[in-house]
């Protein structure tokens, strides 16, 4: 599996924007970039995934870059619920259930 | 809507005892997954299965066996539990979005080897 690069942590603001980077030098062409967040005592929730283009839904963002050798996650006006581990993963297009390899992540604190 | 659903939630064992873990999931899924969690580290792998009478070896499987004998559950067992096991250990299940292989979790059952 192509590793990912994440910062231990990150500290932001209530209501401002965050940016979580992930770098993944070695991504391959048929690797999408997936997204899980994980909140205190709770199991990991899907945030966001992409391939190639930008992508918004109505949790977040995700801004990959052209070479997609690094991607962003933007959560756009974080709130004190967004304090959580931000997991970015690769996984191959091919089908089938390809095992999802969890690195250390990056936990983010929301100060009110 | 109940998702995927761990019993129990919490569970306190001695040296060498067994027991199983139970995942149920409502949502047609055809693969399912177990994982474990150690207190500041990242989620590891231990079994999945890609369809019903299927089952594979994760990242550390050794020390558990799983079964998937009906679709929609997900069974992890422990023969002989050792101090080791104690961890949170969470189950998912996932299906096919926009291209893509996605996972929803379970809460989490927390597990404590004596």
């Amino acid at each position: 599996d192509a590793k990912t690069t994440q910062p231990n942590s990150m500290e932001s603001n209530e209501e401002e924007p965050v940016h979580l980077p992930c770098n993944h030098s070695t991504i391959s062409g048929t690797d999408y970039i997936h997204w899980y967040r994980q909140l205190p005592s709770q199991g990991p929730e899907y945030v966001i995934h992409g391939l190639t283009s930008n992508v918004n839904n109505r949790m977040a963002s995700l801004a990959i870059a052209e070479d997609r050798k690094s991607s962003t996650l933007i959560l756009h006006r974080a709130t004190l619920r967004d304090a959580a581990v931000y997991y970015c993963i690769l996984r191959p297009i091919i089908q089938g259930a390809q095992k999802l390899v969890f690195g250390q992540g990056t936990r983010l604190t929301i100060n009110p | 809507n109940a998702g995927v659903t761990q019993t129990p939630k919490f569970r306190v064992l001695k040296t060498g005892q067994s027991m199983t873990l139970l995942c149920a999931q409502d949502m047609n899924h055809e693969y399912m997954y177990w994982y474990r969690q150690d207190p500041g580290m990242g989620l590891r792998l231990i079994h999945y299965s890609v369809g019903e009478g299927t089952t594979a070896k994760g990242e550390v499987p050794d020390g558990y066996n799983v079964s998937r004998l009906k679709k929609q559950n997900f069974l992890l067992g422990l023969e002989s539990a050792a101090p080791s096991q104690t961890s949170v250990y969470f189950c998912a299940s996932s299906t096919w979005r926009s291209g893509a292989n996605v996972l929803t979790f379970g809460a989490g059952s927390r597990l404590t080897v004596l």
